[in-house]
C-alpha cells in the first residue's frame, strides 16, 4: 500500500474556480511534505515544501496546509488559469535515513476549461 | 528553472539495443538520482548517488546502472534494453546538508525521457 495517497485521481474545474486536493500520508518519522506540479511530458517543479512546525504556505494562487497530527495536507488553487492543468503530485520525505527518502502520491490529474 | 538537463527527451529503440540516458545538473549539487514513472504512476527511485564514486540502488529494482564519475554527470545506461523498459526516466539533483543543517532542500527534476523499447 502506498504511504502517500492523494484524491480525487482527477478533477475537471473551470477557469476561475478554486479547487482542492488532498493528501493523505502514513509515512514516519516524518521531515516533511511537498508539492509538485508536473506537466505532461515534463518533471515536477515544487510549488511548496512544509516542515512539522508549519501548518500552511503560499506560493501565489496555491496554498498548501499540513496537520502532521491527522497527517494529511491540501492544496488549494485560488483562480485557477488554463495553464494550472496539470499533475499534482504530494511527496513526503522521512526523518529515517541520511538520504531523506521521498515518497511519492500518484497524483491529483487537474483540468481546467475555459 | 532548474538548470538540469536530460537528452534523449525522447527514444524508441529496439529490442537488444544498449542504450545511455545522459543527465546533467550546473548546480554543483552532490546527490543526483533517478526516478521511473509510468502513466498515472507515483515516481519510483532507482538509483541515487551521493557524490563522485558514489552510487546506489534504489526501491525499485531495476536492470540500468548508473555511474558518477563527475559531480555534474550522473548518466544511466541499459545494456540490453526490452519493451518492459518502456518508461518516463526522470533525473533529478538535490543539496547535500552539511552537519547539524537540519533544512529541508529541495529536489530538482530534469524534464524527462520518454523511452520507448520495441
Amino acid at each position: 500500500k502506498n504511504q502517500v495517497e492523494q484524491s480525487p485521481q482527477s478533477l475537471i474545474i473551470l477557469e476561475g474556480k478554486n479547487c482542492t486536493l488532498q493528501c493523505n500520508y502514513t509515512v514516519s518519522p516524518f521531515s516533511n511534505l511537498r508539492w509538485y506540479k508536473q506537466d505532461t511530458g515534463r518533471g515536477p517543479v515544487s510549488l511548496t515544501i512544509m516542515t512539522f512546525s508549519e501548518n500552511t504556505k503560499s506560493n501565489g494562487r496555491y496554498t498548501a496546509t499540513l496537520d502532521a497530527d491527522t497527517k494529511q495536507s491540501s492544496l488549494h488553487i485560488t483562480a485557477s488559469q488554463l495553464s494550472d492543468s496539470a499533475s499534482y503530485i504530494c511527496v513526503v520525505s522521512d526523518r529515517g535515513s541520511t538520504l531523506g527518502r521521498l515518497y511519492f502520491g500518484r497524483g491529483t490529474q487537474l483540468t481546467v476549461w475555459p | 528553472e532548474a538548470d538540469i538537463y536530460q537528452t534523449p527527451r525522447y527514444l524508441v529503440i529496439g529490442t537488444g539495443k544498449k542504450i545511455t540516458l545522459e543527465c546533467s545538473q550546473t548546480m554543483g549539487h552532490d546527490k543526483m538520482y533517478w526516478y521511473q514513472q509510468d502513466p498515472g504512476m507515483e515516481l519510483h527511485l532507482i538509483h541515487y548517488s551521493y557524490g563522485v564514486n558514489s552510487t546506489e540502488k534504489g526501491d525499485l529494482s531495476s536492470e540500468s546502472t548508473v555511474s558518477r564519475i563527475r559531480t555534474e554527470h550522473f548518466p544511466l545506461t541499459l545494456e540490453s534494453a526490452r519493451p518492459s523498459h518502456t518508461s518516463q526516466y526522470l533525473c533529478a539533483s538535490s543539496h547535500s546538508p552539511g552537519q547539524g543543517d537540519f533544512r529541508s532542500y529541495e529536489q530538482y527534476f530534469g524534464p524527462g525521457t520518454r523511452l520507448t523499447v520495441t
